[in-house]
């Protein structure tokens, strides 16, 4: 295991449609994070689990989207009916003690 | 609101100079990380401070942390062309929420 891992690492949609993506976090990890990152800017927190459990979760995580992690172990993030605005960076973490960050999706919406 | 404010926000200097960022908070955290991103990447994790106080090295970049555990500065020596990238500090404050939160971020460019 060598880090988190996401996939895909890039994905261009039409408007409207509808995409997933997939965090493998680092395997002892029972923390796991999402963010949404635009150019020149921080990221910014979307959703907090602990295991399975998604115990806290940003007011910018809109009705059109959801998170899951099922088994405590990989989490998707699922964007319903896309939007131009929608287009990012998206990026999950894991931690135990230190938050370790995946290599990112970068989603854009046509 | 912003919890971590980082100043300044670009920065751009030569090879050879040295600089400060700076990453300032109004709360309380038990701990702060630093990370560097290049674009296109997440994140990399450079170093977690957790003791009020505390100083740490990593060959030409210092890092403090308050001693009221409110902010944090990282001090690069000898700035490299290889420094370029966005610095951002990161941390849970105390107040009781389980958001990691990131700081507004420093984008530096070293020319060589």
């Amino acid at each position: 295991d060598t880090g988190v891992s996401q996939n895909p690492r890039h994905k261009i949609t039409k408007r409207g449609q509808n995409v997933t993506f997939r965090c493998d976090p680092i395997s002892e990890h029972n923390r796991l994070y999402w963010y949404r990152q635009t150019l020149g800017q921080g990221p910014e927190f979307l959703t907090y689990f602990q295991n399975e459990a998604q115990l806290e979760k940003s007011r910018l995580l809109s009705d059109r989207f959801s998170a899951e992690r099922p088994k405590g172990s990989f989490s998707t993030l699922e964007i319903q009916r896309t939007e131009q605005g929608d287009s990012a960076m998206y990026l999950c973490a894991s931690s135990s003690a230190s938050v370790l960050f995946g290599s990112g999706t970068r989603l854009t919406v046509v | 609101t912003q919890l971590l404010e980082q100043s300044p926000q670009f920065l751009s200097i030569q090879e050879g100079e040295n600089l400060t960022v700076y990453c300032n908070s109004s709360s309380v955290f038990s701990s702060l990380q630093w990370y560097r991103q290049e674009p296109g990447e997440g994140p990399v994790l450079l170093v977690t401070v957790v003791t009020g106080g505390e100083v740490k090295k990593l060959k030409r970049l210092t890092f403090q942390f308050g001693d009221a555990r409110k902010d944090s500065s990282l001090h690069i020596t000898a700035a490299q062309p290889g420094d370029t990238g966005l610095y951002l500090c990161a941390g849970i404050s105390s107040s009781g929420t389980y958001k990691y939160i990131f700081g507004t971020g420093t984008r530096l460019k070293v020319l060589a």
